[in-house]
């Protein structure tokens, strides 16, 4: 278990709705990745968040967005879901330094999101 | 524009056997990572390679890094059945751009 926790584990939801995503980080862990993962790919850099700021952003439109709390838990944000938008979502957490080290991501379990 | 290359993509092995999975980037990171994935699972870390020539093991896997081929591998020793997943590896952008780069991933099925 990494101790970054998700949820909610499913959704289902149809086209032209908003959804939020819940990600709680491993304590301590000042930066948050998510990341989207479609059926039989790779993940996909969504964006990361570092000390409540966004700090990085991948190919994904505006209707993506995030916040981070003082607490380190996170929340995805999709407006105007479209089909392609189903996928399983992964936040990563990482304890970001200022001495060099891994950088390690701990993911989450993920939720899986289906547009209808 | 950083890419990463994985293959073979799919790999069916006997157990016993040893394999290796390459993962190719395209333009200087300075870390690679490999996790694993079960299916309808997180991603589990494995390893992180830090330095040209770094090698890590664990257990029957086996990573290693040359940054100048822009080259990491994963070699597979004596694979078992409990091995079956799917690989992945990812290059760091840097803090800067603060993500990982994956590849599609290496489905591995160990058969008897």
């Amino acid at each position: 278990e990494t101790g970054v926790t998700q949820s909610p584990t499913h959704l289902i939801k149809t086209r032209g709705q908003q959804v939020t995503l819940r990600c709680s980080s491993q304590s301590g862990h000042n930066t948050v990745s998510w990341y989207q993962q479609a059926l039989g790919q790779g993940p996909q850099f969504i964006f990361q968040y570092y000390r409540e700021e966004e700090n990085g952003r991948g190919n994904f439109p505006p209707r993506f967005s995030g916040l981070q709390f003082p607490n380190y838990s996170s929340e995805l944000n999709v407006n105007a879901l479209e089909l392609d938008d189903s996928a399983l979502y992964l936040c990563a957490s990482t304890l970001r330094q200022q001495a060099p080290s891994t950088d390690t991501q701990y993911f989450g379990p993920g939720t899986r999101l289906t547009v209808l | 524009e950083l890419k990463v290359e994985q293959n073979p993509l799919f790999l069916s092995m006997q157990e016993g056997k040893n394999y290796t999975i390459y993962c190719n980037y395209s333009t200087t990171s300075d870390r690679l990572y490999w996790y694993r994935q079960d299916p309808g699972k997180s991603l589990e870390s494995l390893f992180v390679l830090l330095s040209n020539g770094a090698v890590k093991q664990e257990g029957r896997l086996m990573a290693s890094l040359d940054t100048k081929a822009r080259l990491s591998t994963l070699h597979i020793t004596a694979a078992v059945h409990d091995l079956s997943a799917t690989y992945f590896c990812a290059a760091y952008r840097g803090r800067s751009q603060g993500n990982l780069i994956f590849g599609k991933g290496t489905k591995l099925s160990v058969k008897p």
